[in-house]
């Protein structure tokens, strides 16, 4: 069963900590995104990546960071100096960056306290 | 930056066609023309992609007129399980050095009245 993942799907962190957001596919797609919605509001790419070991900013990369050590894995860390980290975080692949379609997993509402 | 202007939300009747137009005024040679929909707590799903002209497929069908400033989004005799936001998405707009800009437009929401 092909598709892409996410996990957990609600994540709860105390201010101030670090948090890894999952984010895998097995679709064998080059490209990975990763982007936040805030409530009533679109999508914003925060990072994305083209290829293993590439990845480039978005509109809103202050605060995150990204790693993509496996074509099917782009973990996503909101670290403490995202001043607004509450949001709810989606991921997304395309087979490449230039025409193809983005697949996007379920989600993950992270919500700091 | 290839900003889209979407209208905000829109009503609809059970069995009408609804058409949700996407204003790109700067969109560049090099873009094209996506639509999602997204239901409420879930990720956005693709629908249709273009780059000029009228493309349609089992669901909807996406017109652009030739300068391309625009499209317009059509669905045919909508039901209620259409009720979701429709986003359009120009690009990817190549920002030199190998990167690229995504921009999703805010979004329309369609409600489908019984």
């Amino acid at each position: 069963d092909g598709g892409i993942t996410q996990s957990p799907k609600y994540l709860f962190r105390k201010e101030g900590q670090n948090v890894t957001l999952s984010c895998e596919q097995n679709l064998n797609h080059d490209a990975m995104y990763w982007y936040r919605q805030d409530p009533g509001q679109g999508l914003r790419l925060i990072y994305y990546s083209q290829i293993v070991n590439d990845f480039q900013k978005g509109d809103i990369a202050e605060g995150y960071s990204v790693s993509r050590e496996k074509k099917e894995s782009f973990p996503l860390t909101v670290t403490s100096a995202q001043k607004n980290p509450t949001a709810f975080y989606l991921c997304a692949s395309s087979r490449d960056i230039i025409t193809d379609t983005q697949y996007f997993g379920p989600g993950t509402r992270l919500t700091v306290l | 930056l290839a900003k889209t202007t979407q209208p905000i939300s829109m009503d609809s009747y059970e069995g009408q066609e609804v058409n949700i137009t996407c204003s790109h005024n700067n969109i560049a040679t090099n873009d094209y023309i996506t639509w999602y929909q997204q239901f409420p707590s879930q990720g956005p799903r693709f629908i249709i992609q273009g780059y000029k002209t009228k493309v349609t497929n089992e669901v909807a069908s996406l017109f652009i007129p030739a300068d391309r400033k625009s499209s317009t989004l059509s669905l045919p005799r909508v039901s209620l399980s259409d009720t979701a936001v429709y986003y359009c998405l120009v690009g990817p707009r190549d920002s030199g050095a190998g990167s690229y800009q995504l921009t999703f437009g805010k979004g329309t929401k369609l409600s489908v009245i019984p």
